[in-house]
């Protein structure tokens, strides 16, 4: 199992820019999570996902934010326009059912807007 | 509101001490919960989980947790810390079915050789 997959691991961009981060989940798991983590904030939840529709978008900051499952195995955080604020690092996690209820967290993308 | 809260927020300890981290959560009904571990620049990582049935839960890495519903408290412990345990702690619920998700705001755990 190569758990859940993270790309990039590091991002620095321009403010203005747009920024695209990925996430491959664990075969089989049907709920996707996407969070930030700063210092200020700590762990916040941006958004999830059961059965790639989403279901509770109410933690996405602003309309820069958007985000998208189009299948099982694939999601995307997308900010444009990017801002320094926006610095963080953003963990995607999956979730199954049963035995394998819980979050499995990716590695994280570290994302700095300069 | 559904909410978890940890009060230590940051804890020292020489090596050899016993652990107790704080956790409260205000869900009613159905409460699953979890603890999760941080070591420095990487992600988090599942120590243990409660469901339902026995409360005292073991988790990896020598920690257990108890449910004690009463006091509305999930409590991670370890009886002899190691300098390999410093990291930050989280711990988290829901209400069953992925629904009202919350992380605490995390214990920095720092144990001292």
């Amino acid at each position: 199992d190569a758990g859940v997959i993270q790309s990039p691991r590091h991002e620095v961009t321009e403010m203005g820019q747009e920024v695209t981060l990925r996430c491959k989940p664990i075969s089989g798991h049907n709920s996707l999570f996407w969070y930030r983590q700063t210092m200020m904030r700590g762990l916040e939840l941006l958004i999830y996902f059961n059965n790639n529709v989403p279901i509770d978008d109410s933690g996405m900051p602003e309309d820069r934010f958007s985000a998208k499952m189009p299948n099982a195995s694939f999601s995307t955080l997308k900010i444009q326009p990017s801002e320094p604020r926006d610095s963080a690092v953003y963990f995607c996690a999956s979730g199954g059912r049963g035995p394998n209820y819980g979050y499995t967290f990716g590695s994280g993308t570290r994302l700095t807007v300069v | 509101a559904q909410s978890v809260s940890q009060h230590n927020h940051h804890v020292i300890l020489s090596e050899a001490a016993s652990l107790e981290l704080g956790c409260n959560y205000s869900y009613g009904g159905t409460v699953n919960l979890f603890w999760y571990v941080q070591y420095p620049g990487q992600h988090l990582q599942l120590l243990l989980k409660y469901f339902s049935g026995d409360p005292l839960v073991k988790g990896i890495k020598g920690f257990e947790a108890e449910f004690i519903k009463s006091k509305f408290s999930f409590n991670l412990r370890k009886p002899s810390v190691q300098w390999s345990d410093t990291a930050e702690y989280f711990c988290a619920g829901d209400s069953g079915g992925y629904q009202k998700v919350t992380f605490g705001i995390g214990t920095k755990l720092q144990v001292i050789p």
